[in-house]
């Protein structure tokens, strides 16, 4: 069975420092991964995902996520925290390679990022 | 354009009473979900419906949850009796196909007394 791991429950950062959340995954043959966001009160948003090819992925608001097959991780990264980036973060892994990956999706227990001043 | 609305946004009820959810996708788009997310968990799937037809309930506990898409279009959620484990929140996301990415809308926070 698929499975996702984020070993970082909370990460706290001061602003303007790099962050690199974790996040290993269990799947049987290629996977899809994806990073969302969730902020207070908010539905959850797609930061990047990760189909295939270049194994690292542009995403929105300033933030990249590399694909190491042998290391079965999707790290999410960011070069410099804005306030604004205090939210919290699941990684996903989907399987199927026949409706974009999200056929049977199974989600993270999430990591929420404290950002300092 | 507006994204998926879900009402209400917060609901406290009693054990054994009935509680529906409601959700209007964002228009267009053929494919809805239902997750549930519990406290400190990620968000799992209920449901997947493509237009009107459910064409994954496989994690639907069918014996107090319901779904409905009667037009392909709103959705509703019901459970019915509610237990204390189903407090949690109850998310709604649409895409335009079933390849598409989903958008997810705020979730009903549901508490069970």
């Amino acid at each position: 069975a698929q499975s996702v791991t984020q070993p970082d429950i909370h990460i706290t950062v001061s602003e303007g420092a790099s962050l690199e959340l974790r996040c290993n995954y269990s799947y049987g043959a290629t996977p899809y991964l994806f990073w969302y966001v969730q902020s207070p009160g908010q539905g959850l948003q797609l930061l990047l995902k990760y189909f295939s090819g270049d194994t690292l992925v542009q995403g929105i608001k300033g933030f990249e996520a590399e694909f190491k097959r042998s290391q079965s991780s999707f790290n999410l990264r960011k070069p410099s925290v804005h306030w604004s980036d205090a939210a919290e973060y699941f990684c996903a892994v989907g399987a199927g390679p026949y409706s974009g990956g999200y056929q049977k999706v199974t989600f993270g227990t999430g990591t929420k990022l404290q950002v300092i001043p | 354009e507006a994204g998926v609305v879900q009402s209400p946004r917060y609901k406290i009820i009693e054990k054994k009473q009935p509680v529906a959810f409601w959700c209007n996708p964002i228009s267009g788009h053929n494919t809805l979900y239902w997750y549930r997310q519990n406290l400190g968990q990620g968000p799992e799937l209920l449901i997947r419906y493509e237009n009107e037809e459910a064409v994954d309930d496989s994690q639907l506990p069918k014996d107090r949850f319901s779904a409905e898409r009667l037009k392909g279009v709103d959705s509703t959620l019901k459970i019915q009796p509610a237990e204390l484990g189903d407090s949690a929140v109850y998310l709604c996301a649409s895409s335009r196909e079933e390849s598409g990415d989903p958008f997810f809308g705020p979730g009903t926070r549901l508490t069970v007394l």
